[in-house]
């Protein structure tokens, strides 16, 4: 079976810092992913998504970047947070069926 | 005017009770429909996902669909105090190579034993 796992789970990190979350899936080959930001009282907001190894595409312009460098990991990268970058962090995948599943997240404060 | 709108609740029932969660939506090029629960500080789970108008049913959980009215809705029936979590609607298309998920902000539920 597939799992997918993110880290770290929580993280405070000051205004100006840099940033790197992971995501990495096990269990599948090639697996479309995703991430998501979800702020407080707000829905999910797609930020990222990638249909293969250094392939990124940005739904939204924004402070974050991400990257591909192997099949089943995705990382979420800023050189310098913002205050606003403050939310919960959400990695998913898909494969072949049209559903989308989702890690345990990763709880970023900016302070 | 949003693309997905849902009452954020809070919604309380008392256990045993039959919850109705719904979801409208704008856009007409959605293709399917998915529901996710989301407990407190962890991830969504998917739990169901429909293509057309009607209903599936999935033990106690009923999705419906009505496409001529972008109108989405969740059953509960006999809902339980593990069912207190967030419901989040997310209508579905596929576009330009990838799935599109626009999901709803969510509703919270909380049933009360």
């Amino acid at each position: 079976s597939q799992t997918i796992h993110q880290w770290p789970a929580t993280l405070v990190q000051p205004v100006g810092s840099p940033l790197s979350l992971e995501c990495t899936v096990e269990g599948t080959s090639n697996p479309n992913l995703y991430w998501y930001r979800q702020a407080a009282g707000r829905g999910l907001q797609l930020l990222f998504y990638s249909v293969g190894i250094g392939q990124i595409s940005s739904e939204v312009p924004q402070n974050l970047s991400a990257s591909r460098p192997q099949d089943r990991q995705f990382i979420l990268s800023s050189k310098k947070l913002l205050l606003s970058d403050s939310g919960f962090y959400l990695c998913a995948w898909r494969l072949d069926a049209d559903t989308q599943y989702f890690g345990p997240g990763t709880r970023l404060t900016v302070l | 005017q949003k693309e997905v709108e849902q009452d954020p609740g809070p919604l309380s029932v008392p256990e045993g009770a039959i919850v109705s969660l719904n979801c409208t939506y704008s856009n007409s090029a959605f293709q399917y429909f998915m529901w996710y629960r989301q407990y407190s500080r962890k991830g969504p789970e998917l739990l169901m996902y429909t293509y057309s108008s009607g209903n599936k049913e999935d033990g106690r959980f009923t999705a419906q669909v009505d496409k001529s009215s972008k109108y989405i809705s969740l059953f509960i029936r006999d809902s339980q105090p593990s069912d207190s979590a967030t419901y989040l609607c997310a209508p579905t298309m596929n576009s330009g190579g990838y799935q599109k998920v626009t999901f709803g902000t969510g509703t919270k539920l909380q049933v009360i034993p």
